[in-house]
């Protein structure tokens, strides 16, 4: 069993759908990242959270420690949100070397 | 600022050959990451680098993959001997501070596509 998994595996939606990709972890963490990865483009960090609730425009990302769980949502999605969105954990303080979730593609259809 | 840079974008080289890849990080950033992107395998973590601390080797996948990071800046990861299943994208990222209850934004670079023939 995976220490992170994320579901679904694949995401198609119209553009101007709510979207949320959720993401479940088994290990103790110090912080869980969100990363988006554009079809043969880099990794960027999205979020980092270890508790509550972030927001960075269209995009909201939530965690509930006990119950070892993340959600990402999309408000209002466009085609130029379609990207790989991966769930990644760090399990040690002082050491935030990342475990990462299999990613979850996301396609918006115009 | 300038990114995370890292060198060559695309390698191709013959099995049993020896690769280097570099990594420049972040100016002032004391940790430094490496990951590996396997088709089918998704992202893992290699080495870990932070300060003047011993380095986190626990990924690495063989005693033939090796990383040193001079003077606490640019880092090269080695691989000797490669076979196929190398074949892979090797990212690396770096981070300002590590450790306590606030942990920091991870920046990855663009990768090297390392290909095995």
């Amino acid at each position: 069993k995976n220490e992170v998994e994320q579901s679904p595996q694949n995401l198609t939606a119209q553009e101007g759908e709510f979207i949320t990709i959720n993401c479940s972890y088994s290990v103790g963490i110090s912080a869980l990242h969100w990363l988006q990865q554009h079809p043969g483009g880099g990794i960027v960090s999205l979020f980092m959270l270890s508790s509550g609730k972030k927001k960075h425009g269209r995009l909201i990302a939530t965690i509930n420690i006990q119950e070892k769980h993340s959600s990402l949502h999309i408000t209002a999605s466009h085609p130029r949100d379609s990207a790989v969105y991966i769930c990644a954990v760090s399990d040690n303080f002082g050491n935030e070397k990342l475990t990462f979730g299999t990613g979850t593609r996301l396609t918006i259809i115009p | 600022g300038a990114g995370v840079s890292q060198s060559p974008s695309n390698k191709v080289t013959e099995k049993g050959k020896d690769v280097e890849l570099r990594c420049d990080p972040i100016s002032g950033h004391t940790a430094l990451y490496w990951y590996r992107q396997s088709l089918g395998q998704g992202l893992e973590f290699l080495i870990y680098f932070q300060g003047n601390s011993a380095p986190d080797k626990s990924g690495l996948p063989s005693d033939r993959f090796s990383a040193e990071r001079t003077g606490g800046s640019v880092s090269t990861l080695t691989i000797q001997r490669t076979q196929q299943e190398d074949s892979a994208v090797y990212l690396c990222a770096s981070s300002l501070r590590v450790g306590g209850p606030s942990t920091d934004t991870q920046y990855f670079g663009p990768g090297t596509r390392l290909t095995v023939l």
